[in-house]
């Protein structure tokens, strides 16, 4: 069965990058018609879906976020990334990484355990 | 951005029956929206309970249901046991492979 595993650094510095991985275990990234997707969870508040990609390449991303996210596709097809610029405070919290079901249910099964980021100088 | 709506907190009692909402800030959720449910606790990944509307994922209890009801998604819960106690996030897909999740309810089972 499909496993997510996302990793990083748990401390960025403001207006740093924020860069993550979500390593895929028991399948590829192309081996079926799925999303591969960020979510991030500030402490206290609820879900923010970030955007996802796809084995191609492709992307889409939430608008409020858009001019400072890139989610990409390792070569490997194992593995997908997630860049956050220009970080502030408002960017701490846990990051989830998702594969998501790309025509219906469109469903977010599995998720990552996620990971806790921290923005702090 | 089209927000999507959620009680912030619910509360019921053991053996009570909850109908917690997924809604629109403009306009009417249908089931072309693929509403999708996922149950959280404390320093937990969010699961997967409900997808495509109605249906439960594998390991969800029956109790759980959801629908449409009026313009909203709605999850409920058919006698409420203790450890239903949980946040509730819904999700909603608005074409184009792009979502949007709602602001979860926490709900009490007291």
């Amino acid at each position: 069965q499909v496993q997510l595993q996302e990793s990083g650094p748990g401390l960025v510095k403001p207006s740093q990058t924020l860069s993550l991985i979500c390593t895929v275990s028991g399948d590829s990234l192309c081996s079926g018609n799925y999303y591969w997707s960020w979510i991030r969870q500030p402490a206290g508040k609820g879900l923010e879906w970030l955007g996802r990609t796809y084995c191609t390449g492709s992307t889409n991303y939430n608008p409020s976020l858009k001019s400072r996210v890139t989610i990409s596709v390792d070569t490997s097809k194992t593995q997908f990334s997630l860049r956050l610029s220009s970080v502030t405070a408002a960017d701490t919290g846990v990051y989830y990484c998702a594969r998501v079901v790309a025509t219906s249910p469109f469903v977010f099964d599995p998720w990552g355990q996620g990971t806790l980021v921290t923005v702090s100088s | 951005q089209t927000e999507v709506t959620q009680e912030p907190s619910f509360s019921v009692s053991p053996g009570g029956t909850v109908t917690l909402t997924c809604g629109l800030s403009s306009g009417s959720v249908s089931t072309s929206y693929y509403p999708s449910w996922y149950q959280q606790t404390p320093g937990q990944a969010p699961r997967t309970f409900i997808y495509s509307t109605t249906t439960r994922s594998s390991g969800v209890p029956d109790r759980f249901s959801g629908s449409i009801l009026g313009n909203k998604a709605a999850l409920t819960i058919t006698g409420a046991q203790a450890d239903d106690e949980s946040d509730y996030y819904c999700a909603l897909y608005m074409g184009s492979g792009t979502w949007v999740f709602g602001g979860g309810t926490k709900l009490t089972v007291v």
